[in-house]
Protein backbone atom coordinates (compact mmCIF):
# COMPACT_ATOMS: atom_id res chain seq x y z
CA UNK A 1 0.00 0.00 0.00
CA UNK A 2 1.44 3.50 -1.21
CA UNK A 3 1.61 6.21 1.55
CA UNK A 4 3.33 9.28 2.32
CA UNK A 5 3.78 11.21 5.93
CA UNK A 6 4.48 14.29 6.32
CA UNK A 7 6.39 15.98 9.18
CA UNK A 8 7.86 18.99 10.69
CA UNK A 9 4.99 21.19 10.53
CA UNK A 10 4.33 23.63 13.17
CA UNK A 11 4.72 27.69 14.59
CA UNK A 12 7.19 29.53 12.94
CA UNK A 13 7.42 33.27 13.33
CA UNK A 14 8.03 35.69 10.08
CA UNK A 15 11.48 35.37 8.56
CA UNK A 16 12.18 32.04 9.90
CA UNK A 17 13.06 28.56 8.39
CA UNK A 18 11.25 25.21 8.93
CA UNK A 19 12.04 21.99 7.11
CA UNK A 20 9.45 19.45 6.48
CA UNK A 21 9.97 15.90 5.94
CA UNK A 22 7.33 13.08 3.75
CA UNK A 23 8.72 9.56 4.34
CA UNK A 24 7.50 7.35 1.65
CA UNK A 25 6.37 3.98 1.49
CA UNK A 26 4.96 0.76 -0.69
CA UNK A 27 6.44 2.18 -3.62
CA UNK A 28 9.57 1.91 -5.18
CA UNK A 29 10.08 5.53 -3.94
CA UNK A 30 13.51 6.55 -6.08
CA UNK A 31 11.35 5.75 -9.62
CA UNK A 32 9.27 8.45 -8.98
CA UNK A 33 9.15 12.38 -9.19
CA UNK A 34 7.55 14.13 -6.27
CA UNK A 35 5.31 17.16 -5.39
CA UNK A 36 4.61 19.36 -3.00
CA UNK A 37 1.76 21.15 -2.63
CA UNK A 38 -0.01 23.85 -0.23
CA UNK A 39 -4.03 24.82 1.40
CA UNK A 40 -3.99 28.19 2.91
CA UNK A 41 -6.80 27.91 5.51
CA UNK A 42 -10.24 27.94 4.03
CA UNK A 43 -8.35 28.39 0.61
CA UNK A 44 -7.92 26.43 -2.33
CA UNK A 45 -4.85 24.08 -3.88
CA UNK A 46 -1.42 25.96 -4.61
CA UNK A 47 1.10 24.19 -6.62
CA UNK A 48 4.92 24.70 -5.01
CA UNK A 49 7.38 22.36 -5.81
CA UNK A 50 8.43 19.39 -8.21
CA UNK A 51 12.04 16.79 -7.97
CA UNK A 52 13.15 14.21 -10.60
CA UNK A 53 13.16 10.93 -9.55
CA UNK A 54 17.32 11.29 -8.85
CA UNK A 55 16.52 14.74 -7.74
CA UNK A 56 18.72 15.73 -10.66
CA UNK A 57 15.78 18.72 -11.46
CA UNK A 58 13.57 20.67 -8.98
CA UNK A 59 11.12 23.54 -10.14
CA UNK A 60 9.22 25.75 -8.23
CA UNK A 61 6.40 28.03 -8.54
CA UNK A 62 7.19 31.64 -8.33
CA UNK A 63 5.87 32.51 -5.16
CA UNK A 64 8.78 30.00 -3.29
CA UNK A 65 11.22 30.61 -5.66
CA UNK A 66 14.56 31.54 -4.00
CA UNK A 67 13.44 30.63 -0.52
CA UNK A 68 12.37 26.85 -0.61
CA UNK A 69 14.54 24.07 -1.41
CA UNK A 70 12.76 20.46 -2.33
CA UNK A 71 14.83 17.29 -1.94
CA UNK A 72 15.10 14.18 -1.53
CA UNK A 73 17.41 10.97 -0.63
CA UNK A 74 16.17 7.84 -2.22
CA UNK A 75 18.09 5.58 0.52
CA UNK A 76 15.70 6.61 2.94
CA UNK A 77 12.52 6.93 0.90
CA UNK A 78 12.26 10.51 2.04
CA UNK A 79 10.98 14.05 0.64
CA UNK A 80 12.12 17.20 1.99
CA UNK A 81 10.67 21.22 1.42
CA UNK A 82 13.04 23.29 3.12
CA UNK A 83 11.40 26.64 3.80
CA UNK A 84 13.17 29.87 5.08
CA UNK A 85 12.21 33.83 5.10
CA UNK A 86 8.95 32.63 5.61
CA UNK A 87 5.95 34.46 5.28
CA UNK A 88 2.29 34.74 7.02
CA UNK A 89 1.05 34.05 3.34
CA UNK A 90 3.02 30.52 3.85
CA UNK A 91 0.83 29.42 6.13
CA UNK A 92 -1.26 26.30 4.86
CA UNK A 93 -1.33 22.36 4.83
CA UNK A 94 1.77 21.65 3.38
CA UNK A 95 0.78 18.07 1.42
CA UNK A 96 3.62 15.58 -0.41
CA UNK A 97 2.50 13.90 -3.14
CA UNK A 98 3.43 11.42 -5.87
CA UNK A 99 3.33 11.71 -9.74
CA UNK A 100 1.77 9.06 -11.24
CA UNK A 101 3.81 8.04 -13.70
CA UNK A 102 7.65 6.41 -13.45
CA UNK A 103 8.83 6.57 -16.70
CA UNK A 104 8.31 10.60 -16.61
CA UNK A 105 11.93 11.72 -15.10
CA UNK A 106 10.88 14.74 -14.41
CA UNK A 107 6.49 14.71 -14.06
CA UNK A 108 3.74 13.83 -15.68
CA UNK A 109 1.63 16.74 -13.77
CA UNK A 110 -0.23 13.82 -12.24
CA UNK A 111 -0.77 13.23 -8.45
CA UNK A 112 -2.18 9.79 -7.64
CA UNK A 113 -1.21 9.67 -3.94
CA UNK A 114 -1.15 12.38 -1.57
CA UNK A 115 -0.25 12.62 2.37
CA UNK A 116 -2.36 13.74 4.89
CA UNK A 117 -0.47 16.94 5.05
CA UNK A 118 1.33 18.84 7.64
CA UNK A 119 0.05 22.28 9.22
CA UNK A 120 2.72 25.36 8.92
CA UNK A 121 1.82 28.30 11.05
CA UNK A 122 3.70 31.86 10.11
CA UNK A 123 2.75 34.43 13.38
CA UNK A 124 5.14 35.78 15.60
CA UNK B 1 0.73 32.05 -16.62
CA UNK B 2 -2.22 29.61 -17.66
CA UNK B 3 -5.28 30.54 -15.42
CA UNK B 4 -7.77 28.28 -14.83
CA UNK B 5 -11.37 29.46 -14.15
CA UNK B 6 -13.63 26.57 -12.48
CA UNK B 7 -17.46 27.34 -12.51
CA UNK B 8 -19.42 27.19 -10.32
CA UNK B 9 -18.14 27.95 -7.15
CA UNK B 10 -20.57 26.23 -5.51
CA UNK B 11 -23.01 23.91 -6.09
CA UNK B 12 -26.45 22.68 -4.37
CA UNK B 13 -27.80 19.49 -6.05
CA UNK B 14 -30.04 16.46 -4.99
CA UNK B 15 -28.89 13.06 -4.73
CA UNK B 16 -29.36 11.22 -7.91
CA UNK B 17 -28.82 14.60 -9.61
CA UNK B 18 -26.25 15.04 -13.08
CA UNK B 19 -23.52 17.24 -11.90
CA UNK B 20 -21.39 19.41 -14.12
CA UNK B 21 -18.66 21.99 -13.45
CA UNK B 22 -16.52 23.20 -15.76
CA UNK B 23 -12.87 24.46 -16.21
CA UNK B 24 -11.71 27.46 -18.68
CA UNK B 25 -7.92 27.33 -19.61
CA UNK B 26 -6.86 30.91 -20.60
CA UNK B 27 -5.27 29.39 -23.34
CA UNK B 28 -4.90 25.78 -25.42
CA UNK B 29 -3.64 23.34 -22.68
CA UNK B 30 -4.56 20.42 -24.92
CA UNK B 31 -6.00 17.21 -23.07
CA UNK B 32 -3.51 18.28 -19.80
CA UNK B 33 -5.95 18.53 -17.18
CA UNK B 34 -7.07 16.83 -13.94
CA UNK B 35 -9.73 16.48 -11.51
CA UNK B 36 -9.56 15.90 -7.86
CA UNK B 37 -12.52 15.49 -4.94
CA UNK B 38 -11.23 16.74 -2.13
CA UNK B 39 -13.51 15.95 1.36
CA UNK B 40 -13.27 17.91 4.36
CA UNK B 41 -10.24 17.60 6.67
CA UNK B 42 -8.50 15.18 3.93
CA UNK B 43 -6.07 15.08 1.13
CA UNK B 44 -7.06 15.27 -2.59
CA UNK B 45 -7.68 12.42 -3.96
CA UNK B 46 -7.38 11.87 -8.01
CA UNK B 47 -10.65 11.30 -9.96
CA UNK B 48 -9.76 12.20 -13.54
CA UNK B 49 -6.24 12.33 -15.51
CA UNK B 50 -5.92 13.25 -19.15
CA UNK B 51 -9.08 15.20 -18.87
CA UNK B 52 -10.79 11.82 -19.47
CA UNK B 53 -9.01 9.08 -17.79
CA UNK B 54 -10.91 7.91 -14.94
CA UNK B 55 -8.56 6.70 -12.64
CA UNK B 56 -8.57 2.90 -11.36
CA UNK B 57 -10.54 2.20 -8.52
CA UNK B 58 -12.90 5.32 -9.53
CA UNK B 59 -16.72 4.99 -9.41
CA UNK B 60 -17.60 5.27 -13.12
CA UNK B 61 -20.61 7.80 -12.79
CA UNK B 62 -17.27 10.09 -12.94
CA UNK B 63 -16.26 11.27 -15.78
CA UNK B 64 -14.45 14.12 -17.66
CA UNK B 65 -14.26 15.59 -21.21
CA UNK B 66 -12.56 18.35 -23.19
CA UNK B 67 -9.95 19.46 -24.45
CA UNK B 68 -8.16 22.82 -25.60
CA UNK B 69 -9.51 25.56 -23.58
CA UNK B 70 -12.69 23.99 -22.20
CA UNK B 71 -13.26 21.04 -19.81
CA UNK B 72 -16.15 19.25 -18.26
CA UNK B 73 -16.56 17.10 -15.01
CA UNK B 74 -19.73 15.29 -14.40
CA UNK B 75 -21.25 13.15 -11.62
CA UNK B 76 -23.88 11.10 -13.42
CA UNK B 77 -26.03 10.75 -10.67
CA UNK B 78 -25.31 12.32 -7.19
CA UNK B 79 -24.37 10.18 -3.90
CA UNK B 80 -24.35 11.28 -0.73
CA UNK B 81 -20.54 10.83 -0.22
CA UNK B 82 -19.53 12.94 -3.17
CA UNK B 83 -19.89 15.85 -0.66
CA UNK B 84 -16.77 17.67 -1.55
CA UNK B 85 -15.01 20.64 -3.13
CA UNK B 86 -13.99 18.76 -6.26
CA UNK B 87 -10.85 20.89 -8.09
CA UNK B 88 -9.04 21.45 -12.01
CA UNK B 89 -5.53 21.22 -12.47
CA UNK B 90 -3.56 21.60 -15.66
CA UNK B 91 0.04 20.62 -16.25
CA UNK B 92 0.78 22.44 -19.50
CA UNK B 93 4.42 22.83 -19.60
CA UNK B 94 6.95 22.68 -16.79
CA UNK B 95 5.87 21.99 -13.00
CA UNK B 96 6.89 25.37 -12.54
CA UNK B 97 3.62 26.28 -14.63
CA UNK B 98 0.86 23.74 -12.83
CA UNK B 99 -2.52 25.24 -11.83
CA UNK B 100 -5.26 24.54 -9.52
CA UNK B 101 -8.78 26.13 -10.43
CA UNK B 102 -10.54 27.78 -7.07
CA UNK B 103 -12.97 24.66 -6.65
CA UNK B 104 -16.01 23.65 -6.48
CA UNK B 105 -17.62 23.16 -3.18
CA UNK B 106 -20.49 20.72 -3.98
CA UNK B 107 -23.16 20.10 -1.39
CA UNK B 108 -26.47 18.08 -1.12
CA UNK B 109 -29.87 20.03 -1.53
Amino acid sequence: EVQLVESGGGLVQPGGSLRLSCAASGFTFSSYAMHWVRQAPGKGLEYVSAISSNGGSTYYANSVKGRFTISRDNSKNTLYLQMGSLRAEDMAVYYCARDQNPTFYDSSGIFDYWGQGTLVTVSS
Amino acid sequence: DIQMTQSPSSLSASVGDRVTITCQASQDISNYLNWYQQKPGKAPKLLIYDASNLETGVPSRFSGSGSGTDFTFTISSLQPEDIATYYCQQYDNLPSMYTFGQGTKLEIK
